[in-house]
Order: C-alpha cells, then structure tokens, then sequence
C-alpha cells in the first residue's frame, strides 16, 4: 500500500524566506507524486507534479519540488516566502492502477510572518 | 470554463439520519472522485467513477454509496450518520488527457452531524 509521510505539521517562516515542506513516500513501483493548495474554506488546487519526466519540478506561485528516488522524498520549496503563500499544503501519492485514487499526507500548515 | 461545482455547501444533520451530496464535474471530464476530509487529516479517497461505473473504492463502511449519472455528474450518499461522519466531503473531477491523475476539486459539501 501507498503511503505519505509530511515531516511537520506545521511551519512557521518570516516573509522573503525560504520555504522547504517535507515530503517523503512509499511506493512499490515508480510513483506519480503531487503538491496540492488548500486555503481556508476551499477545495485543493494543484501546485505541481511529477510524473517521471525531469526530477526537477516547476509549479504555480514559484513553487518546486524535486523528486530524490534514493530518499524516497518529494520536498516542497520556495525561495522567498510571501504573505499569500499562507495556507495548507498537502503531497499526494496516486495509485498507478486508478487514476482517481491518490494517497494524501495529513498537510502541513504554512505560517508567513511579517 | 465552469470549474466543479458541488452542493450543498454546508448542511448540517442529526445522527441516524441519510445525506445526499452533489457533484458536477469539469466539462468534458468522464471521471469523478470522492474524498473526505476530517478536520486536521488529508483527503481520503472513498470512490472513484468513470463511465458510469464504480473503479475505485476506499475503506469505507456500506453505508457510503454513489453513483454516476449519464452526463457525469455524480451523488454520494451516506446513510445512517455517526458523528464521525462530519467532514469536508471534496469531489474532483479526473482530466481525460494522459493519464497522470491531476484531480481538479470543488470547494466541497461541510457536513455536520449533531
């Protein structure tokens, strides 16, 4: 069975920071791997994705991850933190054999800081 | 183009009683998902349909049931309701395209049960 593991429930950076959320997953075979955006009261929006193309992803809002097979991680960057980025941030898992079902982590809690 | 939309937005019921939540997906989109989202969790995945028929289900007790209809929109119901059932109950619609399985959410149906 899938699983995700986000390291960090919540995390606290100052405006203009870097911003790094953790990432890590099991998957028996070469996995799909997402970062979906959940602001309050809202559905989740798609951030980026891996899909075994570059290791190096590019998303919306400056947003990056890079895909480490070794580490079995799939961590969330930014390099400079804004107030807008403030939100709930969750990396999903899918299934290979159903494109419907993927596997979400618990989320982690961004906080930006004046 | 009209994002998915669901409703109701926010409904609230009393333990025993049945709920029926509703889903219209992106135009064009054959798929449709289901998840539940209990506070403080990620999403967990509870059907999946395309073409009408049931690909995918969760761990979910019978109570749970969908169903899709012939222009893809698609009613979760849940019957006899336990406290436990109150949560973000998010539907997303699967891009025909490739087969990477971005899911497209709407802004989900709030359930409480009293």
């Amino acid at each position: 069975a899938q699983s995700v593991t986000q390291l960090g429930s919540h995390v606290s950076v100052s405006e203009g920071a870097l911003v790094l959320l953790r990432c890590n997953y099991s998957s028996s075979v070469p996995p799909y791997l997402f970062w979906y955006v959940q602001y309050p009261n809202q559905g989740l929006q798609l951030l980026l994705k891996y899909t075994s193309a570059a290791t190096l992803v590019k998303g919306i809002n400056g947003f990056e991850a890079e895909f480490k097979k070794s580490e079995t991680s799939f961590h969330l960057t930014k390099p400079s933190a804004h107030m807008s980025d403030a939100a709930e941030y969750f990396c999903a898992v899918r299934e290979n054999t159903n494109a419907g079902k993927s596997t979400f982590g618990d989320g982690t809690t961004l906080t930006v800081k004046p | 183009d009209t994002g998915v939309t669901q409703s109701p937005t926010h409904l609230i019921k009393t333990r025993g009683q049945q709920v029926t939540l509703r889903c219209s997906p992106i135009s064009g989109h054959k798929s449709v998902s289901w998840y539940q989202q209990v506070l403080g969790q990620g999403p967990q995945f509870i059907f999946q349909y395309y073409e009408k028929e049931e690909r995918g289900r969760g761990n979910f007790p019978d109570r749970f049931s969908a169903r899709q209809f012939p222009n893809y929109s698609s009613e979760l119901n849940v019957n006899a309701l336990l406290l436990g059932d109150s949560a973000l109950y998010l539907c997303a619609s699967i891009s025909n395209r490739g087969n990477t399985g971005e899911l497209f959410f709407g802004e989900g149906s709030r359930l409480t049960v009293l």
